[in-house]
């Protein structure tokens, strides 16, 4: 079966502007997280969304939000870029909290410049 | 969730079995182990997980000390394609989301 999708794999934004990044778990999958890599930080966890419901969320500022639709594809906005915003942002998906595995996507690289 | 502790890098001689350590002193009772590895510009990749029993499935081997205070991830032919950074989470069992809290992890070099 399909694995998990991301879209686009590339973006360069300038700063101030906002952005949506797509993710398409895989199919039967409720659960999906999100996460951003840096080489600073390494990987952090932003939020988690099953059945359309915020069920966690990291320690990062109001500026990144997400949403889940009734299909179980999610999508993450972060609005008024910082340079500090350039990182992966990976998406994953398991079928509920307690799978003992998650499927990660290849990742949306998010530039701003 | 308990912090771990791995090294920062190894190596290992293509063919031989890689093993990596993990400290996890302060596990609590109801907190797996898992690993995950990254192959480079790639999202992380389930591995293995475990409670207390050592565990064996198709990729690699985890032996969890009897204390449950460190865990060894044993894969035992390393090969190229093993090259990856190697990450040692502990995460409670029935939490209500599906969070993990990656560390700095283990850069593993297969040499050839």
């Amino acid at each position: 079966k399909a694995g998990v999708t991301q879209t686009p794999r590339y973006l360069i934004k300038t700063r101030g502007q906002q952005v949506t990044l797509s993710c398409s778990p895989i199919s039967g999958h409720r659960s999906v997280s999100w996460y951003q890599q840096t080489p600073g930080q390494g990987l952090q966890f932003l939020f988690e969304y099953f059945s359309e419901t915020q069920r966690n969320k990291g320690n990062f500022p109001g500026r990144f939000s997400g949403r889940q639709f009734s299909n179980s594809r999610s999508e993450m906005n972060v609005s008024t870029l910082e340079l500090g915003d350039s990182a992966l942002y990976l998406c994953a998906s398991s079928f509920e909290a307690g799978s003992t595995e998650a499927f990660f996507g290849q990742g949306t690289r998010l530039t701003v410049v | 969730d308990a912090k771990t502790t791995q090294p920062t890098s190894m190596d290992c001689a293509e063919g031989r079995a890689a093993n990596l350590p993990c400290n996890h002193s302060t596990i609590s009772g109801n907190e797996y182990v898992y690993w995950y590895r990254q192959i480079h510009s790639q999202g992380p990749q389930y591995i293995i997980h475990g409670l207390k029993n050592n565990e064996t499935n198709e990729m690699a081997s985890l032996i969890i000390t009897e204390d449950r205070k460190s865990s060894t991830l044993i894969l035992p032919h390393a090969t190229l394609r093993d090259t990856a950074v190697y990450y040692c989470i502990v995460r409670k069992s029935g939490a209500g989301s599906y969070q993990l809290t990656f560390g700095k992890g283990t850069k593993l070099s297969v040499i050839p």
